[in-house]
């Protein structure tokens, strides 16, 4: 079935190191992955996204990275802040007439001074 | 602030009661989602709303049901409670159409508990 998971529940990180999370994916017919980033008490918020026919997106920070082949998605966020710490979702849409949102079951980073 | 609002934030009902969850979309958006997620997992697909009717849903059973508004904001019914009901219930509005690539926006969500 599809699937969309995380190798690591918790990350921990000192301020200033870069972070990866990492997650794998099983539908190799998804289109489109997008990375979340939940504070606790709060929905999930969007921080990028690629889709399928990439290999790597950059944003403010973040750098998104698709391998294909494995089937692995990873988030790197370069000089981790303390307002970095929260639960980073990957999730994959499954294509079919609407966009329905696959999640993994998250990773934890902590960002520690 | 993403311009999806949800309402009530917080809220306590008994099993085999029934519970309505409000959500208003971003200004815009024509498509609303509903998803539930438990503690300490990812959220999980329930349905989704376009022009008032539901056009995909999740592995959730009928007692789950929708309606989205000609004003595109929307309302998540469940019946007869369950305790695995209890959860965080989430909104998310998106622009589907076009070229859009129907980024979802969410809300803070209601948190269900069922005693």
């Amino acid at each position: 079935g599809e699937s969309v998971g995380l190798h690591l529940p918790t990350l921990s990180v000192q301020e200033g190191d870069n972070s990866i999370i990492n997650c794998a994916y099983s539908n190799s017919a998804s289109d489109y992955f997008i990375w979340y980033k939940q504070e606790s008490g709060k929905g999930p918020q969007f921080i990028i996204d690629i889709r399928s026919n990439m290999d790597k997106r950059q944003g403010q920070r973040v750098t998104v990275l698709l391998n294909k082949t494995v089937k692995h998605l990873s988030l790197q966020i370069a000089a981790t802040q303390p307002g970095d710490s929260a639960v980073y979702f990957c999730a994959e849409i499954v294509s079919g007439g609407y966009n329905k949102l696959i999640f993994g079951a998250g990773t934890r980073l902590a960002v520690h001074p | 602030e993403t311009g999806v609002t949800q309402s009530p934030t917080h809220l306590i009902k008994t099993r085999g009661q029934q519970v309505t969850l409000r959500c208003s979309s971003q200004s815009g958006h024509n498509t609303v989602s509903w998803y539930q997620q438990a503690l300490g997992q990812g959220p999980q697909f329930i349905f989704q709303y376009y022009r008032e009717e539901e056009n995909g849903r999740g592995n959730f059973p009928p007692r789950f049901s929708g309606l989205q508004f000609p004003n595109y904001s929307s309302e998540l019914n469940v019946n007869a409670l369950e305790l695995d009901d209890s959860a965080l219930y989430l909104c998310a509005s998106s622009l589907v159409g076009g070229t859009n690539t129907g980024e979802l926006f969410f809300g803070e969500g209601s948190r269900l508990t069922v005693l």
